[in-house]
């Protein structure tokens, strides 16, 4: 069974860098693209991008100035990095498998304040 | 993008009861291999979203036979035939057609 897990600081700061580990455990993240959603509180999820380990990447349109993905196949890990961030990013943050989704992580709630 | 609107916001249903949730796209999800990309998953209160139906219609492994999705390039609709009290959350439809993927609003089911 693939299972997903989010992990990184809960607190960040105006102006800095959030930066998000996904572990994937049950199997390989090779092969398969990787999706990052985030949802704010009480609000619907928003698709962030995702990442394939060709290095081919796709990134929200409105994020894609701040953002970058990345992969570690030796750890089977992905890495999501949103520079600059303000109190709109203030959101519960998912990692998902392939194009249908059809695995996620628990989420990891990423708090913007100074 | 392809905007998903999702209807109606809300929906409150009796055990034992039918239940359906309608979602439409800006563009069509019917794809030139013949699939059309449209998902839908649930989120129940407290959880991460699950995969319920993939490419229209598929029931992703696990998923109750209850939960049927139909539709067509632009239309859809996920089906519950008899809601039971694990069903409630919130619905959304997604489009894996084209990217940046996007969502529908959400669908809340309730339970009388």
């Amino acid at each position: 069974q693939v299972q997903l897990q989010e992990s990184g600081p809960g607190l960040v700061k105006p102006s800095e860098t959030l930066s998000l580990i996904c572990t994937v455990s049950g199997g390989s993240i090779g092969n398969y693209y990787w999706t990052w959603i985030r949802q704010p509180a009480g609000k619907g999820l928003e698709w962030i991008g995702r990442i394939h380990m060709s290095g081919n990447t796709n990134y929200s349109p409105s994020l894609m100035s701040r953002l970058t993905m990345s992969m570690d196949t030796s750890k089977n890990q992905l890495s999501l990095k949103l520079r600059s961030v303000t109190a709109a990013d203030t959101a519960i943050y998912y990692c998902a498998r392939g194009g249908p989704l059809d695995y996620w992580g628990q989420g990891t709630l990423v708090t913007v304040s100074s | 993008d392809i905007v998903m609107t999702q209807t109606p916001l809300s929906l409150s249903v009796t055990p034992g009861q039918p239940a359906s949730i309608s979602c439409n796209s800006s563009q069509s999800l019917l794809h030139s291999d013949g699939k059309t990309y449209l998902y839908w998953y649930l989120q129940k209160p407290g959880q991460s979203p699950h995969l319920l139906i993939y490419e229209l219609s598929s029931r992703f492994s696990g998923v109750p036979d209850r939960f049927s999705g139909s539709g067509s390039a632009t239309d859809f609709t996920l089906k519950i035939s008899r809601v039971e009290a694990e069903d409630v959350g919130v619905y959304y439809c997604m489009q894996g057609i084209d990217v940046p993927r996007t969502f529908g609003g959400g669908t809340k089911v309730e339970i009388k």
